[in-house]
Order: structure tokens, then sequence, then C-alpha cells
């Protein structure tokens, strides 16, 4: 199958400082990845999708200036909360989609999230 | 209208029960369907995956997709306590769009 990893699986910071989110897609290349948050008890909510080799696509109501994603090459996309606040707090998690043998779509691969708490 | 309809449950059945799991949709377009598991603070995983409309078995689970209907389920028999999760379903034509998930409880 297509495994995605993520780094860190939690992460505790001091209100103002940046955390930066790793997402891998360990067994194929991924030109698109997309970052999600979960707060609890809530469905996914799709922040934006990260293009290799150029910018990110946010959805209505994302700060981009808040929300950096980088995506440096076809196996890693990053997202770095700046100046992270209290209400940032909540899960990320990333997919990036790969197309199985025998099937004419992409479906959605999942990372294990991270969950970040800003103190 | 959301595009994609889910009850959020939380559905509780007893242990070997059959479950039922549905989600409805209105974007005609929609060609992809899929059901994804998420454990509590877990990232979600594929369960099942459609390509238009049809029934899909693996194992103790089966997939419909109704497109006359834009409705979806998702069947699971002999329902086990470690089937307890959230089960979201998505859709996609070009965008990936998920379900709000449904909370299931499998009592032992």
């Amino acid at each position: 199958g297509a495994v995605v990893s993520q780094h860190p699986s939690w992460v505790i910071c001091k209100s103002g400082t940046s955390v930066k989110i790793e997402c891998r897609s360990l067994d194929f290349q991924a030109t698109t990845m997309f970052w999600y948050r979960q707060f609890p008890k809530q469905s996914l909510m799709l922040m934006a999708t990260s293009n290799e080799g150029s910018k990110a696509t946010y959805e209505q109501g994302v700060e981009k200036d808040k929300f950096l994603i980088n995506h440096a090459s076809l196996t890693l996309s990053t997202l770095t909360v700046t100046s992270a606040h209290p209400e940032d707090s909540s899960f990320y998690i990333c997919s990036a989609p790969a197309r199985l043998a025998g099937v004419g779509g992409n479906e959605q691969f999942f990372g294990p999230g991270t969950r970040l708490t800003v103190l | 209208q959301k595009e994609v309809e889910q009850d959020p449950g939380p559905l509780s059945v007893p242990e070997g029960a059959i479950v039922s799991l549905n989600c409805t949709y209105s974007n005609s377009a929609f060609q992809y369907f899929m059901w994804y598991r998420q454990y509590s603070r877990k990232g979600p995983e594929l369960l099942m995956y459609t390509y238009s409309s049809g029934n899909k078995e693996d194992g103790r689970f089966t997939a419909q997709v109704d497109k006359s209907s834009k409705y979806i389920s998702l069947f699971i028999r002999d329902s086990q306590p470690s089937d307890s999760a959230t089960y979201l379903c998505a859709m996609s034509d070009d965008k990936i769009i998920f379900g709000k998930g449904t909370r299931l409880h499998i009592l032992p």
C-alpha cells in the first residue's frame, strides 16, 4: 500500500513560537499533498493543497501567512504554524493521493496526524 | 444543502450485529467513493473504495454505491469491539469531500 508519515506525532509549544510539521510519502511520489485540521469530535477540515514546485492553494478562511506550506520535493511537504496561539491547538493531518493498482482513481492516504498543543 | 451528509451518531450496536453506515450527497459529478476508519487520535485509514455504482466486498465489509439515489453505504458483518471507531465517507470528482463521520460503538 501507500504509506504517509508525519513528524512529529505530537508537539507542545509556547504561544508566539513557530512549529513545523513534516509530511512524507514513503513509498510513492506525491506532486500534491493536502493538509487538514481536525478539532475534537469534528470532521476533517481541508486547510490547503500543497503543490510540488509551486505555491500552495489555501481554502477560504485559512491565513496563508500563518500556515506556511512548502512542498520541497515529490515526497515531502511541510506545514509551519507561525506565531502559534492556543486557538491553533488541534490535530493536523496530511494526506497524499496514490493510484492503486487496478483502480482508475486516486485514493487519499493519510498520515497518522500531529497533535499540536499551544500553551 | 451540504455536498455530503453523514449522521454523526453515536451509533451503538451489540457485538456480532450487522452495522449499516450511510452517506448522501448532492453532486452528481462524484465518481469515486471511499470509506475511512479513524480511531481516536489517529489518522484516517482507507477501508474501501468504489468507482461509480455497484457493490464491493472485502472480508466483513461491503460498500454499496447507488448513484441514482446519490446514496452510499458501508455494511460491517459480525461486528467486533475493535470496529469501534469513527467512519468517514468521502467522495471525489476533482476535489475530495468528506462527511463529518459517524461514531460507532460496538458493545461487547
